[in-house]
């Protein structure tokens, strides 16, 4: 199974200033054809986790441009350019190129300072 | 407006039966893949079964292979988990999740709780 690390697992942040997550698998998820499946989620407490960015770097519909993804082969970020209080929660990253089993990183809580 | 919901969880005893129902609407249920996906506060989110658009594919996460089968009825817009010979270790907040490849898990349910527990 592909494993995914997620660092930092807690991340505590100042409103207005950046934030980065690191997810990394253990094999490439680039597949032959051309396509990375790698998603980020943002679930905040009492709520389900709702999708943020699909395919590294593709934002969904609603997703504020200050949220962006990145990332190639083993190694993907997600970068909050300016924290709002509304980011708050615990973000994973998901691995779809190799399945079954769909496979998530542990989890960053993000926090105000 | 897509909406998933989920209903059938509760407090079970080790070695017992559950069945989780996920009530789609909103979009053309029978054009999508469909999964079940746990958050635990242990492991946190993990992926448990999913199933295809026709219903004859079903793919399960190691973990529940011969205990737990995915379902669906097409007809009635519904998916379907039925849970056997429960463990301490199931217990968590079971969502429905739609998608596959770009699709992956783009929407979710509000969960429900299954509690494994003498």
């Amino acid at each position: 199974d592909v494993v995914m690390t997620q660092s930092p697992l807690s991340l505590p942040v100042t409103l207005g200033q950046p934030a980065s997550i690191s997810c990394r698998s253990t094999q490439t998820l680039l597949l032959s054809d051309g396509n990375t499946y790698l998603n980020w989620y943002h679930q905040r407490p009492g709520q389900s986790p709702r999708r943020l960015i699909f395919k590294v770097s593709n934002r969904d519909s609603g997703v504020p441009d200050r949220i962006s993804g990145s990332g190639s082969g083993t190694d993907f970020t997600l970068e909050i350019s300016r924290v709002e209080a509304e980011d708050v929660g615990v973000y994973y990253c998901v691995q779809g190129s190799y399945w079954p089993p769909y496979t998530f990183g542990q989890g960053t809580k993000l926090e105000i300072k | 407006e897509v909406q998933l919901v989920e209903s059938g969880g509760g407090l079970v005893q080790p070695g017992g039966s559950l069945r989780l129902s996920c009530a789609a609407s909103g979009f053309t249920f029978s054009s999508h893949w469909m999964s079940w996906v746990r958050l635990t506060p242990r492991k946190g989110l993990e992926w448990v079964a999913n199933i295809n658009e026709d219903g004859d594919k079903q793919y399960y996460v190691q973990s529940v292979k011969g205990r737990f089968t995915i379902s669906r009825d097409n007809a009635k817009n519904s998916l379907s988990l039925q849970m056997n010979s429960l463990r301490a270790e199931d217990t968590a907040v079971y969502f429905c999740a739609r998608g596959i490849a770009t699709a992956l898990f783009d929407f979710w349910g509000q969960g429900t709780l299954v509690t494994v527990s003498s």
